[in-house]
């Protein structure tokens, strides 16, 4: 099955930095990949996503890059603010027509103001 | 707005009780799962289904069964609560392989 590997596991900036959030799969049929953020005592919310036929998508300070032959994906956010302060859940879908997205073990980004 | 409603966002239950954790989402969905969040662990899966009245087994499966007799409503059951078995859980839904997965708020369990 699919594994997908997340880095960092934390990650503590200053405002006005920029965080990336880095995820490896294995499979090459994969073709979804989305970015979930989680705030405290919240479910995940998603924040972006792409598709194996683009290998990059922005919106406002939040972007995803997508190398489908290095099989990595990145989420990238700009200006951090203190309200960015979450959990960040990587997550591959659509390989093969498996119904089961396969989630990374999660990046808690702090922003100290 | 879609959504994905649990309706119990916090329970403290006894070790051997029977624990009902119901999910309700109002996208028409096939897709359901329930997920297990702790710390250093990510989301494991629990159980998903794909259908009405048809359940796979996840990752974690052992101690929970559920069920679904509507396509809106998909319910987690604990036949017999235990201490490790405290711990957030998250139902998801989705209307198909690619496409987005939505959460519901989640349902903090504790076993005591």
């Amino acid at each position: 099955g699919e594994n997908v590997e997340q880095h960092p596991s934390t990650l503590s900036v200053q405002e006005g930095d920029s965080a990336v959030i880095k995820c490896t799969y294995s499979d090459s049929a994969s073709n979804y990949f989305p970015w979930y953020k989680q705030e405290l005592g919240k479910g995940p919310q998603l924040i972006i996503d792409i598709r194996s036929n683009v290998g990059e998508k922005k919106d406002q300070r939040i972007a995803v890059t997508l190398n489908k032959t290095a099989k990595h994906f990145s989420l990238h956010i700009t200006e951090t603010q203190p309200e960015d302060s979450a959990v960040y859940f990587c997550a591959v879908g659509g390989s093969g027509g498996s119904y089961i997205p396969t989630f990374g073990r999660g990046t808690s980004l702090i922003v100290h103001p | 707005d879609v959504k994905v409603t649990q309706s119990s966002r916090y329970l403290v239950k006894r070790t051997g009780e029977k624990v009902f954790l119901e999910c309700v989402q109002d996208m028409d969905h096939e897709n359901m799962f329930w997920y297990r969040q702790d710390p250093g662990l990510g989301l494991r899966l629990i159980y998903f289904s794909y259908d009405v009245k048809m359940k796979e087994k996840g990752d974690i499966p052992e101690g929970y069964s559920v069920s679904r007799e509507k396509k809106e409503r998909f319910s987690l059951i604990l036949e017999s609560a235990s201490t490790n078995q405290t711990s957030m859980y998250l139902c998801a839904s989705h209307r198909g392989p690619g496409n987005t997965i939505y959460f519901g708020e989640g349902s903090w369990l504790t076993v005591v």
